[in-house]
């Protein structure tokens, strides 16, 4: 187990919606990420925080957005869900010395 | 632009029949390779980091290797609950963290 936790795990919004999704990074780790899974592939990555600032973004539109707070969890904003953001998004935090501990996943389905 | 590609893209093996999958990749700046296991609908379950050429590193019936062009985790007599995805990702030079380049995955059976 990481103690990186993540909720909720399952969730269904209608497109045009917007979705708020948590992450809650495991202790003493000061920078966390997001990642988009798609069924069958690989994660992509979305954006990193570090020290509550964004310090690195792929290849995903403004409409994705996100926050770190003081406590190191995060948040993931999506706003104007589209179908093909149906995905799982993977939460992961990494120490001071690299590398990447990642959540369960978020199971996200846009209808 | 940076690329990181494992094949197979599955394989199916009988119990203890040995097998490697492989990672290539080509990426400017690398720092570290990694190898995660990820069990359907849960998030990936981090394994090894490897930072330079030569190196090896071992846990249980997985041996992940290095070179400067790809690596392979090789699996020693798997049992079916070795049966996963396994992902492996290269990190890329950032002052914080890693940002994690994906490969598409390798989707493991083994049959009993």
């Amino acid at each position: 187990e990481t103690g990186v936790t993540q909720s909720p795990t399952h969730l269904i919004k209608t497109r045009g919606q917007q979705v708020t999704l948590r992450c809650s990074s495991q202790s003493g780790h000061n920078t966390v990420s997001w990642y988009q899974q798609a069924l069958g592939q690989g994660p992509q990555f979305i954006f990193q925080y570090y020290r509550e600032e964004e310090n690195g973004r792929g290849n995903f539109p403004p409409r994705f957005s996100g926050l770190q707070f003081p406590n190191y969890s995060s948040e993931l904003n999506v706003n104007a869900l589209e179908l093909d953001d149906s995905a799982l998004y993977l939460c992961a935090s990494s120490p001071p010395r690299g590398g990447a501990f990642f959540g369960q996943g978020t199971r996200l389905t846009v209808v | 632009e940076d690329q990181v590609t494992q094949s197979p893209e599955a394989l199916r093996l009988q119990e203890g029949e040995s097998s490697s999958l492989n990672c290539s990749y080509t990426v400017s700046g690398l720092r570290g390779l990694f190898w995660y296991r990820q069990d359907p609908g849960k998030g990936p379950e981090f394994l090894f980091t490897l930072y330079s050429a030569g190196e090896e590193k071992e846990k249980e019936r997985l041996k992940a290797t290095l070179t400067k062009k790809e690596s392979f985790l090789h699996i020693t007599a798997p049992k079916p609950e070795d049966s996963a995805t396994y992902l492996c990702a290269v990190g890329l030079n950032n002052n914080a963290g890693n940002m994690l380049t994906f490969g598409g995955g390798t989707r493991l059976m083994v049959k009993p």
